[in-house]
């Protein structure tokens, strides 16, 4: 069964450097969202992107964060400098259609330190 | 504002006992209604959905939910729990128009034996 696949599982990084997440979605969908989970807090939608571009976004997904599909199999969120509070987990999903069910992915643990 | 509420932060029950988590939504029109599991360290994996149709959907592993309109609830049951149930399960919606996928703050289930 195809699955979203997710790298790292787990990343430590210095509050101020770069990270980007990277997500292998389904390879016949065509919509992309990234989520988080604060750790013991519920999970968040961040930011859905189709043709290439943003189509939906929370007051979350600032100016730090960027999200792109540099070919046809990766999508990546890119955080350009973390925060403390940028630690959670990040969960990349994708559907078929902007209205079918999300999969979602293994997850990335991210620690900011 | 979407939102979805499960009253249960954490529930207890032996094996082979019933189950029922709770899941109430506020949005006008109807939703896209899910549950999805969470074993601890690992991803979200989607139990079932509602679309539209028979309001009684059935899931994997036993898991069946209810859609009531008229109490704005989507409600998991299982008429008997195995220990390998013990998870973190989430109730979620999607309004119509959005892609965004709305997540309750989930619920803790412990099974004793």
């Amino acid at each position: 069964e195809p699955e979203v696949t997710q790298t790292p599982s787990h990343q430590v990084t210095q509050m101020g450097q770069e990270v980007i997440l990277r997500c292998v979605p389904i390879s016949n969908h065509l919509y992309f969202y990234w989520y988080r989970q604060i750790l013991g807090q519920k999970v968040e939608f961040l930011v859905s992107f189709y043709n290439n571009e943003i189509s939906e976004k929370s007051e979350i997904f600032d100016d730090q964060f960027s999200v792109e599909r540099p070919d046809g199999s990766n999508f990546t969120l890119k955080i350009r400098s973390t925060k403390l509070e940028d630690s959670a987990m990040y969960f990349c999903a994708s559907s078929l259609t902007g209205i079918e069910t999300q999969y979602f992915g293994p997850g990335t643990r991210l620690l900011v330190l | 504002a979407q939102s979805v509420t499960q009253p249960d932060i954490h529930i207890t029950v032996s094996e082979g006992a019933s189950l029922e988590l709770r899941c109430n939504y506020s949005y006008g029109a109807t939703p896209y209604l899910f549950w999805y599991v969470q074993s601890p360290g690992q991803g979200l994996q989607l139990l079932l959905k509602y679309f539209s149709g028979d309001t009684l959907v059935q899931g994997i592993k036993g898991f069946e939910a209810e859609f009531k309109r008229s109490q704005s609830s989507f409600n998991l049951r299982k008429p008997s729990v195995h220990w390998s149930d013990a998870a973190e399960y989430f109730c979620a919606h999607r309004g119509g128009g959005y892609q965004k996928v709305t997540f309750g703050t989930g619920t803790k289930l412990q099974v004793i034996p």
